[in-house]
């Protein structure tokens, strides 16, 4: 079976500082995708990133990098320099590709940044 | 606009209604996908479409039911509602090849 955990309910930082979001998944299938999305307040789901169980590189987008380690099956994801617009619930999300492409959804890590 | 049109936006309801939400997938992808986002049970795969077909489900409730139609589509039907039913309901599509799915801005629905 497939499962997401991400441990951390809820975070709260001071603006400026960084912020790792932990998330660690289960899956016996050696052909799989990550992701991580944003929900801001007001409820969309953003995509942030996708990842496939073949590259570990790490990746950075600006303020934003992930971590992929197969070995310790996960994928965090850090924010440097956090500022007040971050402030959302952030999913980490698995797929597997055999069959169909659903995600499974960890429950998510409140990030509140204060200003 | 992330080109998945979700609606309606909102809607609240009484207990023991129906209610259709509908989405329309982004151009030229086959799959959709629901969600269901509730405040006890998180982000939860509902069903999936392919083409108008059926192609998995997850854990949706007997009350409630999904179709895809030849234009691609698809409504979710929410029957006999119940307080618990209060939930952000997302659809999703993918293309052909499955991966990187394309999420609606979610129908927000209020059971009262």
């Amino acid at each position: 079976a497939q499962k997401v955990t991400q441990a951390q309910t809820e975070i709260s930082v001071v603006e400026k500082e960084d912020v790792t979001l932990d998330c660690v998944y289960e899956t016996r299938d050696t052909t799989y995708y990550l992701f991580w999305y944003k929900q801001p307040p007001s409820g969309e789901l953003v995509f942030l990133i996708r990842r496939n169980s073949f590259d570990e590189q790490n990746e950075i987008s600006g303020r934003y990098s992930w971590n992929f380690q197969k070995s310790t099956s996960s994928f965090n994801f850090t924010i440097t320099a956090s500022q007040v617009v971050d402030s959302a619930v952030y999913f980490c999300a698995l797929s597997i590709t055999s069959g169909t492409y659903k995600y499974i959804f960890g429950t998510g890590t409140r990030l509140k940044v204060l200003a | 606009d992330s080109g998945v049109t979700q609606t309606p936006k909102h809607l609240i309801t009484a207990t023991g209604q129906r209610v259709t939400l509908r989405c329309s997938p982004r151009s030229g992808d086959l799959s959709v996908y629901w969600y269901q986002q509730s405040l006890d049970q998180g982000l939860q795969f509902l069903i999936q479409y392919y083409n108008g077909e059926e192609r998995a489900k997850g854990n949706i409730l007997e009350r409630f039911s999904a179709q895809q139609f030849p234009d691609l589509h698809s409504e979710l039907n929410l029957s006999s509602l119940e307080l618990g039913d209060s939930a952000l309901y997302f659809c999703a599509s993918s293309p052909p090849h499955g991966y990187g799915y394309t999420f609606g801005s979610g129908t927000r629905l209020t059971v009262v």
